[in-house]
């Protein structure tokens, strides 16, 4: 079976610090890739997605990640988190059409 | 604007009794999901419609079978509830075959089974 693993579990930092939550994956062929953000209280939504091109790519609310094939990672970051960041993060990646999620990395900034 | 939107936030049923779960999404997507997320577990994946009338099992669809006769509506269906079933579930769409599409999630359905 196919599995994505998220390092973190539970990541508390202060205003303005800067952000890297670890993502990796279990399969060698061509993947589809992507973090996805729950804020307190509403539904899962899409922050950003990979499926070719630029390894790099920008998302909304600042957030970035980084695919990265030879270390099978996709980890998300950014720069300066804010207060309103605080959230459970997602790591998905789609093989044939199918999702296999992360465990999830619980964000809390502290303003 | 996606929307999908399951039939209750919270649900409370006792051992035994059979639950309906039920999605419905506007927007005309072939792929249908059912998830359920417990802490520390990420999302699972229970079952999953490609098409009105086709399922396939998820990673975990002991307990569980789905309904699609129409292709808005994704039912789950908790054959005898049991208390292990007690969690979050959530209902997903995406649009197409080629994996690159996101999918859009309702609000999911807190059942406690007692």
């Amino acid at each position: 079976a196919q599995s994505v693993s998220q390092h973190n579990h539970h990541v508390i930092l202060s205003e303005a610090a800067s952000l890297e939550l670890g993502c990796n994956y279990s399969y060698g062929g061509t993947v589809n890739l992507f973090w996805y953000v729950q804020y307190p209280g509403q539904h899962l939504q899409l922050l950003l997605k990979y499926f070719s091109g630029d390894p790099l790519v920008k998302g909304i609310k600042g957030f970035e990640a980084e695919f990265i094939k030879s270390k099978f990672s996709f980890n998300l970051r950014k720069p300066s988190v804010q207060w309103s960041d605080t959230a459970e993060y997602f790591c998905a990646v789609n093989i044939f059409n199918k999702f296999y999620f992360g465990s999830g990395t619980k964000l809390n900034v502290k303003p | 604007d996606v929307k999908v939107t399951q039939s209750s936030r919270y649900l409370v049923k006792r051992t035994g009794e059979k639950v309906f779960l039920e999605c419905v999404q506007d927007m005309d997507h072939e792929n249908m999901f059912w998830y359920r997320q417990d802490p520390g577990l990420g999302l699972r994946l229970i079952y999953f419609s490609y098409d009105v009338k086709m399922k396939e099992k998820g990673d975990i669809p002991e307990g569980y079978s789905v309904s699609r006769e129409k292709k808005e509506r994704f039912s789950l269906i908790l054959e005898s509830a049991s208390t292990n079933q007690t969690s979050m579930y959530l209902c997903a769409s995406s649009f197409g075959t080629s994996g690159y599409n996101e999918q859009f999630f309702g609000p999911g359905t807190r059942l406690t089974v007692l």
